[in-house]
């Protein structure tokens, strides 16, 4: 099944927040391959953090990633008007030969 | 630059085949895989399968094994996703995604192929 994330969360500009993604010990907890995606309506997802903390090129420092136990986080600083997305995190998961599994997505609206 | 893009939206009528593609440019195709995502409506992403490029060697996810088949033309840099028979469940979007081993993130995406199922 799916990882478990809260189905939206809120903030006004300048704000932090923190999205939550709930694994098993067979997927999060095991493995430090956690990413986070932002889709925006109509496009394809972005990769914003990967194995589990890591910023790709490009991607702002207000975006930060961590884990602890079969729990990934999303945080977000300073929130601004075009964080408003749907965000969906990621994990490896070796319970077949190659498998991976996403959350079922957060709806982030900044206010 | 990385580019992923993929073939047009397509309607198509319950039991009818189908073959979608995904073009790869600006890096070298067949040194990484492509992973084909499903999105319904209101839903979060679900794994396909992948195939690894270099040598058309594929993994499907459970719940695509055996009705869906991964292929790729290295030729033409092109990556194919296809259903012999179409079911009305099939209806959603679908992304092609590259990546180069396992446990690497999906870093670049295409831009999504709308398949619609309808009798």
């Amino acid at each position: 099944s799916a990882l478990t994330q809260p189905r939206s969360v809120s903030g006004s500009p300048g704000q932090s927040l923190t999205i939550s993604c709930t694994g098993t010990s067979s997927d999060v907890g095991d493995y430090n391959y956690v990413s986070w995606y932002q889709q925006h309506p109509g496009k394809a997802p972005k990769l914003m953090i990967y194995d589990v903390s890591k910023r790709p090129s490009g991607v702002p420092d207000r975006f930060s990633g961590s884990k602890s136990g079969n729990t990934a986080s999303l945080s977000i600083s300073g929130l601004q008007a075009e964080d408003e997305a749907e965000y969906y995190c990621y994990s490896y998961a070796d319970n077949y030969t190659f498998f991976v599994i996403f959350g079922g997505g957060t709806q982030l609206t900044v206010l | 630059e990385v580019q992923l893009v993929q073939s047009g939206a397509e309607v198509k009528k319950p039991g009818e085949s189908l073959r979608i593609s995904c073009k790869g440019s600006g890096y070298n195709f067949s040194t990484y895989w492509i992973s084909w995502v499903r999105q319904m409506p209101g839903k979060g992403p679900e794994w396909m399968g992948r195939i690894d490029l270099s040598d058309s060697y594929t993994n499907y996810g459970p719940s695509f094994q055996g009705h869906v088949t991964l292929s790729s033309d290295k030729s033409i840099n092109t990556a194919f996703l296809q259903w012999s028979s179409l079911k009305a469940s099939d209806a959603a979007m679908y992304y092609c995604a590259r990546h180069t081993t396992v446990t690497t993130p999906f870093d670049h995406w295409g831009q999504g192929t709308l398949v619609t199922v309808s009798s």
